[in-house]
């Protein structure tokens, strides 16, 4: 079994639709949690932290529940340019080094 | 601007060549990665360095070599390499140290081995 596992999409979705990813993490001492964007041929970039209490910035709202161990990032009212695969990024250890990165999901938001 | 660059961003090699790739971050950090990421594959971490010391190698062939004179600069000197190396790599940085920090990305180098 994978570390972290995701969704594995493709999600092709309207625009104006809401969509959800989910993220599954198999060590309970994880640490802290982050939903990462990549666009095609480019670098991963920071999205969101996710903290035990949830937050919001714009349409992205990210969700942590340690007890069954997954996270979920809920975009709403999806745009074009939300297009790109979304990576869901689990610290298990509180020293550097010990991120691991999920598969991806793969977002298309069409016309 | 992420504040981590690397060059060069495109590199064509001979399997017999040597070349290395440079990272340098501006963020005041103390931890620096190495990735690999193949087409349309996940990412793969290499080499991790905290405080300039390597903390971690993820099996990575000693073709792959890489160096870390200061907490700023990364480097990977590739030697003899395989065309199943051509990739893009990624360079990141953290806090590091302590604490589950979130990883700020370079560019990329995307090299093809012929």
């Amino acid at each position: 079994r994978k570390e972290v596992e995701q969704d594995p999409g493709p999600f092709n979705v309207p625009e104006g639709a809401t969509v959800a990813f989910n993220c599954t993490y198999s060590n309970s001492a994880s640490q802290s949690f982050f939903w990462y964007r990549q666009d095609c041929r480019k670098e991963p970039k920071l999205l969101m932290s996710v903290y035990s209490s949830g937050n919001e910035d714009g349409r992205f709202t990210a969700q942590l529940n340690r007890a069954s161990q997954y996270i979920s990032l809920l975009i709403r009212d999806s745009k074009l340019s939300d297009s790109a695969t979304y990576l869901c990024v689990v610290n298990t250890n509180t020293n550097a080094g010990k991120s691991t990165f999920g598969d991806g999901t793969t977002l298309t938001v069409k016309p | 601007e992420t504040g981590v660059t690397q060059t060069p961003r495109h590199l064509v090699m001979g399997m017999t060549n040597k070349k290395s790739l440079k990272c340098e971050q501006h963020l005041g950090h103390n931890a620096m990665y190495w990735y690999k990421q193949s087409a349309k594959k996940p990412l793969e971490l290499m080499f991790v360095y905290n405080f300039k010391e390597q903390t971690e190698n993820n099996s990575v062939p000693s073709r792959f070599s890489p160096e870390c004179p200061n907490s700023s600069h990364l480097f990977l000197h590739l030697h003899t390499l395989q065309p199943e190396d051509s990739a893009l790599y990624l360079c990141a940085s953290s806090q590091g140290g302590q604490g589950g920090d979130e990883q700020f990305f370079g560019p990329g180098t995307r090299l093809t081995v012929l």
